[in-house]
């Protein structure tokens, strides 16, 4: 089973850079690697997602080594609004419908 | 375009009684999926459809039903509501199989069982 591992909780401050990593040591070749973001009493939002190397759109940045049994979400210059539950996650495998969410990082951005 | 619609919102249910939880998109997503979240924890999947007919477990299904008669529709039925499934139900959907196309997923439905 590919499953995440990631920190529980991670403090920053308004205009730092913050960066997530996940681990996913059982990844498949056919999984991509996909980031949620989730406020209270909301359903998850998709942040961005990768398969290896680099991709980057307008809110974050993804870093995908060769191996792809790590990932690292980058937010530049985060904001009080950021703060919320940041979800890795890789799929099953299984046609992809599987997905396994984990804890996910509780992301605190203070003034 | 509405996305994903989860109702009811909000709903306390006494032991052993029923309800379904409807969910419906209009983006003519071909899977959709029940999660279920408890306080301070991640999502676990409950049940996933794969298209109309189609229906299949996830990792926690015991307690649950699904139907998918419609591509739009994928309804959770809880026959005999225990208190161990208070909880926030999500309902999502995506295109294709969600290992590489986003789910997007309502805004959620808590259920209080008494």
């Amino acid at each position: 089973l590919a499953k995440t591992t990631q920190p529980i909780s991670m403090d920053s401050y308004e205009g730092q850079e913050v960066n997530i990593t996940c681990s996913h040591n059982n990844i498949a070749t056919n999984d991509y690697i996909t980031w949620y973001q989730q406020f209270p009493s909301q359903g998850p939002r998709f942040i961005i997602q990768g398969y290896k190397t680099k991709v980057t759109n307008e809110v974050a940045s993804l870093f995908i080594p060769a191996d792809r049994k790590s990932s690292t979400l980058s937010l530049p210059r985060v904001s009080l609004s950021d703060t919320a539950v940041y979800y890795c996650l890789v799929g099953e495998g299984r046609a992809g419908n599987m997905l396994t969410f984990g804890g996910g990082t509780r992301l605190m951005v203070k003034p | 375009n509405a996305g994903v619609t989860q109702t009811p919102k909000f709903r306390i249910l006494k032991i052993g009684q029923s309800m379904t939880l409807q969910c419906t998109q209009d983006m003519n997503h071909n899977y959709m999926y029940w999660y279920r979240q408890d306080p301070g924890m991640g999502l676990k999947l409950i049940y996933y459809s794969v298209g109309a007919g189609i229906t299949d477990k996830g990792e926690v299904p015991n307690g649950y039903n699904v139907s998918r008669s419609t591509t739009e529709d994928f309804p959770l039925r809880l026959e005999l509501a225990a208190p161990s499934q208070t909880s926030v139900y999500f309902c999502a959907s995506s295109f294709e199989g969600a290992n590489n196309q986003p789910q997007h997923f309502g805004d959620g439905t808590r259920l209080s069982i008494l």
